[in-house]
């Protein structure tokens, strides 16, 4: 089946620094990748929409300036999280849509971003 | 807006026993897609199953069916001979029909199974 990679897991750094998350889909073309956010305990909350070659939509209320995405490839999608603080720590997932509609996107396993 | 309302919070079931986590959602749309997510310690989003709206049959996945009462916007999850795996966060999810558009997900509701 459809898979996304995710990477880092996890990453620790210092406030101030970027952090760069990278997901990949490795056996099918993600037009359209979701990108969330997760709090503990709490549900996924969407932050932004990239399309391949576009820029992404953000949800009202993400700063698209502290959360950048690129959607380059159909394969791979980033998240850059700058001059990262402490209250950007949090859960990041993403997910992959593909050219089949029924499908209920694939998830990338998450990066759990500390910052200290 | 389209949104999604889990109302139990907490669920508890016994190893083999069955039990039904209640979802409830709004829209305006008269096709669209619904789907049952689960989260494990993980915290790796795996589908459990989805439904089409424009299908009057409950869609079932081995162990796992759904309850989808189109009138009544209610898309319930049954687990049957529930297994100390399948403790976990569970959410509902929307999405509109057409390819790309967003899943709206509800709050989620942690089932925990007990021997």
């Amino acid at each position: 089946g459809a898979v996304v990679s995710q990477h880092p897991s996890r990453v620790i750094c210092k406030s101030g620094t970027s952090v760069k998350i990278e997901c990949r889909s490795l056996d099918f073309q993600a037009t359209t990748m979701f990108w969330y956010r997760q709090f503990p305990k709490k549900s996924l909350m969407l932050m932004a929409t990239s399309n391949e070659g576009s820029k992404a939509t953000y949800e009202q209320g993400v700063e698209k300036d502290k959360f950048l995405i690129n959607h380059a490839s159909l394969t791979l999608s980033t998240l850059t999280v700058t001059s990262a603080h402490p209250e950007d720590s949090s859960f990041y997932i993403c997910s992959a849509s593909s050219d089949r509609k029924e499908d209920g996107y694939t998830f990338g396993s998450g990066t759990r971003l500390t910052v200290v | 807006a389209q949104t999604v309302t889990q109302s139990q919070p907490e669920m508890s079931v016994q190893e083999a026993e069955t039990v039904t986590l209640s979802c409830t959602y709004d829209t305006s749309e008269s096709d669209y897609y619904l789907f049952w997510y689960k989260q494990p310690p993980s915290r790796q989003m795996i589908l459990v199953i989805r439904q089409e709206a424009y299908k009057q049959q409950n869609a079932t996945e081995n162990r796992f069916s759904v309850n989808f009462q189109k009138a009544a916007k209610s898309f319930s999850l049954k687990i049957s001979d529930s297994q100390l795996g399948d403790a976990a966060m569970y959410f509902c999810a929307y999405r509109k029909t057409g390819t790309a558009s967003k899943l709206t997900f509800g709050t989620g509701t942690r089932l925990q199974v007990t021997l």
